[in-house]
């Protein structure tokens, strides 16, 4: 089934430690984007990728990074998780050239830092 | 910068029509969206307008959009137990270079 696949779906992770939250589209769209999700905060953008080899930052980009080595994949690391980055985070990806930039999202990964 | 805001709870009762209101700040976005977002899933799109259209409609979901009062809102017909969802209102401009900005969603909940 074409989509994204986010993994870990759940991870508990001790203050100070690092961790990458992965996602791979198989629809072969050109941008790419992370989002997390607070409640009443709503998605807020972290980084995005308009194409493979290319990276900028969102609303809150302090404290994580990515890469996009391929069109495929966009993984999300935390150098050093501290406790405010305990969140949902979603993946999502699109590909429109013009019109409508609908966003296709994997189904989420929740971080929690202790 | 650019902005969206919506109620954070909503409740209709079964059958009852449902309307989710939504205001944005950026004038010159191109695209309205509302995303669905059911529990613990991702969100998935239901709908969007062009902002030269002052309205959509597809099955039970209208969507009206006030372009001069920048205030966009989706209405759910005849609303079931299974549109219980939180609903996303989003703003953006055309292409996938431009950044969509999403509000807080509103969380629908059905009483019998």
């Amino acid at each position: 089934i074409a989509g994204i696949t986010q993994a870990p779906t759940s991870q508990i992770l001790a203050a100070g430690r690092r961790m990458t939250l992965r996602c791979t589209q198989d629809m072969r769209h050109n941008a790419m984007y992370w989002y997390r999700q607070d409640l009443g905060l709503g998605l807020r953008l972290i980084h995005y990728s308009n194409t493979a080899g290319t990276t900028g930052k969102g609303e809150v980009p302090d404290g994580y990074s990515v890469s996009r080595a391929n069109t495929d994949d966009f993984p999300l690391t935390l150098a050093s998780a501290v406790p405010s980055q305990t969140s949902v985070y979603f993946c999502a990806s699109s590909d429109s050239a013009s019109g409508a930039n609908v966003l296709t999202f994997g189904a989420g990964s929740r971080l929690t830092v202790l | 910068g650019e902005d969206v805001e919506q109620s954070l709870f909503l409740s209709v009762r079964e059958g009852d029509s449902s309307v989710i209101n939504c205001t944005y700040t950026d004038s010159s976005s191109t695209y309205l969206y509302w995303y669905k977002q059911e529990p613990g899933a991702g969100l998935q799109l239901l709908t969007y307008i062009f902002s030269n259209m002052d309205m959509k409609q597809d099955q039970r979901l209208t969507v009206l959009l006030n372009k001069k009062d920048k205030h966009l809102s989706l209405r759910i017909a005849d609303t079931q137990t299974g549109d219980s969802a939180i609903y996303f209102c989003a703003e953006g401009g055309s292409s996938s270079a431009s950044k969509i900005i999403f509000g807080s969603g509103t969380r629908l909940s059905i009483r019998p």
